[in-house]
């Protein structure tokens, strides 16, 4: 299964886009890229999931390379409600769901 | 219910002791799975369970740890002979069983070794 690379920590001010990338240069074609985030003290949170297009939800876009060797979540427009741990997970099915360490967002009044 | 439902949310236990943690998943979600994070630490996945097949063990961190899932419904993660490194929150998911299915998580049970 490929690994992914994220930042620790990111900053963000609150009403500006966040974006939180997602390095995964070992995917496989048939190897779907998720994101979860875990606000403090709850269970984590699907965000989104997408193969190869660009997707959006109502919760965030997702961007994905032609060569899908990296991704980027985007928040566009970020609250201090969205200050978490984001995880980004490659995988080809949801049954061995592994969670890194993810990316702590913090956003900034 | 609408949502995983785990139980307890907080277990203090002595050492050496014998704990049982409960995952009520959702109604008709035929996966689920077992996590456990130590403070400050992401996600160690701990077991995996799909309809009637064998479950996934491979991340069960000894044999004083085992799960299982009756019914194909509720799940009991029991620790046997605890010791303070088991000290965790521990959490439960469950997901349709399709293949890109989102996980569901409930809010953990916190478990604290004397």
């Amino acid at each position: 299964d490929a690994k992914t690379t994220q930042p620790t920590s990111m900053d963000c001010a609150e009403g500006r886009a966040a974006n939180l990338p997602c390095n995964h240069s070992t995917i496989s074609g048939n190897e779907y890229v998720y994101w979860y985030r875990q606000i403090h003290s709850q269970g984590p949170q699907y965000i989104i999931h997408g193969l190869k297009n660009n997707e959006t939800n109502e919760m965030a876009s997702l961007i994905i390379t032609e060569d899908r060797k990296s991704s980027t979540l985007i928040l566009p427009h970020a609250t201090l409600r969205d200050t978490a741990v984001y995880y980004c997970i490659v995988r080809a099915n949801n049954n061995d769901m592994r969670f890194g360490a993810g990316t702590r967002l913090t956003v900034k009044p | 219910g609408a949502g995983v439902s785990q139980s307890p949310s907080n277990k203090v236990t002595e050492k050496g002791k014998d704990v049982e943690l409960r995952c009520d998943p959702i109604s008709g979600h035929t996966a689920l799975y077992w996590y456990r994070q130590s403070l400050g630490q992401g996600l160690e996945f701990l077991i995996y369970f799909q309809g009637n097949s064998a479950p996934d063990k491979s991340g069960l961190p000894s044999d004083r740890f085992s799960a299982e899932r009756t019914g194909g419904s509720v799940s009991t993660l029991t620790i046997q002979r605890t010791q303070q490194e088991d000290s965790a929150v521990y959490l439960c998911a469950s997901s349709s069983g399709s293949r890109t299915g989102e996980l569901f998580f409930g809010e953990g049970s916190r478990l604290t070794v004397l």
